[in-house]
């Protein structure tokens, strides 16, 4: 099994540009989740995802964020406008459903924000 | 709100000693508690984990201990090596959800 495949792996742009960042998570799982984790706030769950569908958005940050899955093979969050302290390494991980059932996570993308 | 605190932020230990860290959770409604282990500049890779119904779980050198009546967790290290080292972060699963609440992360340094 390949894992959670996540990209960009590096992504640096200016403030005020969008930002898409794409999971493809591992096949059969049904849940997908996106966290951002910084030195400050640590690892935190922005969103996930069961079966295609967001059932908890509570930790996305502002409505320059928002995060789709349109098929079970793909996700993508997008911050748009993006600014300076979106700076983070994000992450996507998924899961199949069951009570012991562990989040795999990819390797992460690392965004910087000039 | 549902909390996760992890002790200590960092920890040293000479190799071949043991490493323990531990955590506290919020929620009495938890009943998955995994572990994983954050190298620099990869992804966290779970290690072990422990239902709420389970007392103590071993995978060799590691061992995790949960007391539900104080709301705790343990992860043991034994005979740690070199590359022990890693942040390692603790999560608590509500009932209900699929949220993880993790800890803040433990730096563990196995000094050789």
């Amino acid at each position: 099994d390949a894992g959670v495949i996540q990209s960009p792996r590096h992504e640096v742009t200016e403030m005020g540009q969008e930002v898409t960042l794409r999971c493809k998570p591992i096949s059969g799982h049904d849940y997908l989740f996106w966290y951002r984790q910084t030195m400050m706030r640590g690892l935190e769950l922005l969103i996930y995802f069961n079966n295609n569908v967001p059932i908890d958005d509570s930790g996305m940050p502002e409505d320059r964020f928002s995060a789709k899955m349109p098929n079970a093979s793909f996700s993508t969050l997008k911050i748009q406008p993006s600014e300076p302290r979106d700076s983070a390494v994000y992450f996507c991980a998924s899961s199949f459903q069951g009570i012991d059932q562990p989040q795999h996570f990819g390797d992460g993308t690392r965004l910087s924000i000039l | 709100g549902e909390n996760v605190e992890q002790h200590p932020s960092t920890l040293s230990v000479q190799e071949g000693d043991s490493a323990v860290i531990k955590c506290t959770y919020s929620d009495s409604a938890s009943n998955y508690f995994p572990w994983y282990k954050q190298e620099l500049g990869k992804r966290p890779q779970l290690i072990i984990d422990i239902r709420s119904n389970v007392g103590e779980k071993k995978d060799q050198r590691i061992a995790v201990t949960l007391n539900k009546t104080a709301k705790h967790f343990s992860l043991h290290i034994t005979e740690t090596q070199p590359e022990d080292s890693a942040v390692y972060f603790c999560a608590a699963r509500h009932t209900g959800t699929y949220k993880y609440i993790f800890g803040t992360g433990t730096r563990l340094k196995v000094l050789a």
